[in-house]
């Protein structure tokens, strides 16, 4: 019974470079969140997806970041031209259904963690 | 903006005494709220909820409070082991998917 996957766990990309992350969800969810954690921060909601669907992404910064859940294969979230400020924790996870109100709790990957340099 | 603030950034508590974490909100929308338990190289571990309708909830060892009026919630856990040694993320939710985390408390427990 796998957890959420994630890889690669490491990511070191110099500036300017594209850095894609992947995120296999457990097995039977098909809703797929990514979180970003800065330095002494707590994780921030990212973007929410469903298989081909983009659902929410109002916490993706507007310009270099994109994310995409197709219907084969894991979920991709895509920097593009990275700089350092980008170097932090990604989280994915995900939930059976819409998490929060039916009480699915999302489970979390190990995370990639990104530097840029 | 942080809505949700851990205020100690570490806990250091003997093998069998209680542990308090405690957790801040400033946004009154929030009405569900959880604990998440952190291990090294892992990601974030579900552990305990309560919602807004409720002041508390007991799971084993583990029980959150709320204090709506104050903004504030706690988790309790009695008696501390040292398997409980981790990082600990407190979370709200206006009751849909965007979780917003405190920055973490870490908790060692001494033998």
């Amino acid at each position: 019974n796998a957890g959420v996957m994630q890889n690669p766990r490491h990511l070191v990309r110099r500036r300017g470079q594209e850095a894609r992350l992947r995120c296999s969800p457990m097995k039977g969810h098909s809703h797929v969140y990514w979180y970003r954690q800065l330095p002494e921060e707590g994780l921030k909601f990212m973007v929410y997806l469903q298989k081909e669907n983009i659902i929410d992404e109002s916490g993706m910064p507007k310009e270099r970041f994109s994310a995409e859940f197709p219907k084969e294969g894991p979920s991709i979230l895509r920097i593009q031209q990275v700089v350092r400020g980008d170097s932090a924790a990604y989280f994915c996870a995900s939930s059976l259904g819409a998490s929060g109100t039916f009480g699915d709790e999302q489970y979390f990957g190990p995370g990639t963690r990104l530097t840029v340099t | 903006d942080q809505q949700v603030k851990q205020n100690s950034p570490s806990l250091s508590v003997q093998e069998g005494r209680i542990s308090i974490l405690n957790c801040d909100y400033t946004n009154s929308m929030f009405d569900y709220f959880l604990w998440y338990k952190k291990y090294p190289a892992e990601g974030p571990t579900f552990l305990i909820s309560i919602s807004s309708i409720k002041d508390k909830n007991e799971d084993g060892r583990f029980t959150v409070f709320l204090n709506k009026s104050a903004k504030h919630l706690s988790l309790h856990i009695v008696p501390s082991q040292p398997g409980d040694s981790a990082v600990y993320f407190c979370a709200a939710s206006a009751y849909d998917y965007k979780l917003s985390f405190g920055a973490g408390t870490t908790v060692t427990v001494r033998a």
